[in-house]
């Protein structure tokens, strides 16, 4: 079954330097993956998406994920973190059943400290 | 931009009350689905609906729980007798393309006391 795994728990992060978010999946075949984010008591907001082609995609907010398949990772990365970034992340896979149902994994809280 | 609308944002009940959560998904938009996050814990799948019937469901979704599509603009999830521990973060997202580009709804807080 699918799985995906986000080990860090929680991150803090000065302002103004770069951010690197950890996913790693398991998954039989390509995967579709995906990034959200969730500031708190709000929805979940897609933040970017991998399908195919180019394994470095852009996504909102100045975000950006590159797919390593010999690694199953799909880690987040952001140059430069602003304050409103603190939020909880989340990756997510989709299923092998029809590309409808999303993994997500456990969540990395990114703190952001002045 | 289109959103998905979920009412109420916060419902309290008491255990064992039946609750019915809301959701008016995107309007052209073809899938449907319902999503948990039990607090401190990862977003959960609970159910797809296409086609006016369920397409999957998780082994949460057991025979307490039901999902509607009254008309053509409502989503609702009911819960027949509510447990402490179905208090949990409940989204209702929904999709013109599977789950390629999913919107989410900002969510139902449900307390059950």
């Amino acid at each position: 079954a699918q799985s995906v795994t986000q080990p860090d728990i929680h991150i803090t992060v000065s302002e103004g330097a770069s951010l690197e978010l950890r996913c790693n999946y398991s998954y039989g075949a390509t995967p579709y993956l995906f990034w959200y984010v969730q500031s708190p008591g709000q929805g979940l907001q897609l933040l970017l998406k991998y399908f195919s082609g180019d394994t470095l995609v852009q996504g909102i907010k100045g975000f950006e994920a590159e797919f390593k398949r010999s690694q199953s990772s799909f880690n987040l990365r952001k140059p430069s973190v602003h304050w409103s970034d603190a939020a909880e992340y989340f990756c997510a896979v989709d299923s092998d059943t029809g590309f409808q149902k999303l993994v997500f994994g456990t969540g990395t809280r990114l703190l952001v400290s002045p | 931009e289109p959103e998905v609308t979920q009412t109420p944002s916060h419902q309290v009940t008491q255990m064992g009350q039946e609750v019915i959560l809301r959701c008016v998904p995107i309007s052209n938009h073809l899938y449907f689905y319902w999503y948990r996050q039990i607090l401190g814990q990862k977003v959960e799948f609970l159910v797809s609906f296409y086609n006016n019937e369920i397409s999957e469901k998780s082994e949460i979704f057991d025979d307490q729980f039901s999902v509607e599509r009254p008309d053509g603009s409502n989503f609702t999830l009911k819960i027949r007798s509510t447990k402490l521990e179905d208090s949990a973060m409940y989204f209702c997202a929904s999709s013109s393309t599977g789950s390629y580009g999913y919107t989410f709804g900002s969510g139902t807080r449900l307390t059950v006391v």
